[in-house]
């Protein structure tokens, strides 16, 4: 089955203590992205990856971290939690030349930093 | 600055009535928009796209008009189903890698 998937899918922590939420697809899409979504702004990109070890700031990068050393697995890293990036969190893919259409989103993962 | 803009954050219709959904976008170097829906704890779901060098795109019930002279695209549900109650995401893009969401529309579908 065609998915992407993420952990952990619920995350309580504090401040301050580094995280990683996992992102993996098995569609072996070029392009992966996270987003944040939050009451009243909708989705906003945080990081994109066009490819293994090709990455890009998105609206919203401060504070987040990504790698891309294979395909299929675009971890988001949040090295110093504080408590405005208490949000729900989404990882997507997509192929070259099916732009949007084809975009599969995980999840999410609900994350509450005290 | 958001640059997709969806004004309605609910919208509540009769079953077998329309839907109509809007959305406004300040950028011109938009040139594809899409629709998203999203049912609680699951991500969203692609729903229905339109190019900019087309002014409507029509898939089953689902209908996307775009007015590039006004910015501003609509998404047409006919008729409404219980089903179709979820959030509404319009969404735009100026490349391969770099979606604009709106804020989204709460659409809830009465019996």
């Amino acid at each position: 089955e065609a998915q992407v998937t993420q952990n952990p899918r619920y995350l309580i922590t504090v401040t301050g203590k580094k995280l990683t939420v996992t992102c993996s697809q098995n569609m072996n899409h070029e392009y992966m992205s996270w987003y944040r979504q939050d009451p009243g702004l909708g989705l906003r990109q945080i990081y994109y990856s066009m490819n293994v070890e090709v990455t890009d700031k998105g609206d919203v990068p401060e504070g987040y971290k990504v790698s891309r050393k294979e395909k299929r697995n675009f971890p988001l890293i949040l090295e110093s939690p504080s408590p405005n990036q208490t949000s729900l969190y989404f990882c997507a893919s997509h192929g070259r030349g099916g732009l949007y259409n084809e975009q599969f989103f995980g999840p999410g993962t609900r994350l509450t930093v005290l | 600055d958001q640059q997709v803009k969806q004004n309605s954050p609910s919208l509540s219709v009769q079953e077998g009535r329309i839907s109509i959904l809007n959305c406004d976008y300040t950028n011109s170097m938009f040139d594809y928009f899409l629709w998203y829906k999203k049912y609680p704890a699951e991500g969203p779901t692609f729903l229905i796209s339109i190019s900019s060098i087309k002014d409507k795109n029509e898939d089953g019930r689902f209908t996307v008009f775009l007015n590039k002279s006004a910015k501003h695209l609509s998404l047409h549900i006919v008729p409404s189903q219980p089903g179709d109650s979820a959030v509404y995401f319009c969404a735009a893009s100026a490349d391969d890698y770099k979606l604009s969401f709106g804020a989204g529309t709460t659409v809830t579908v009465r019996a």
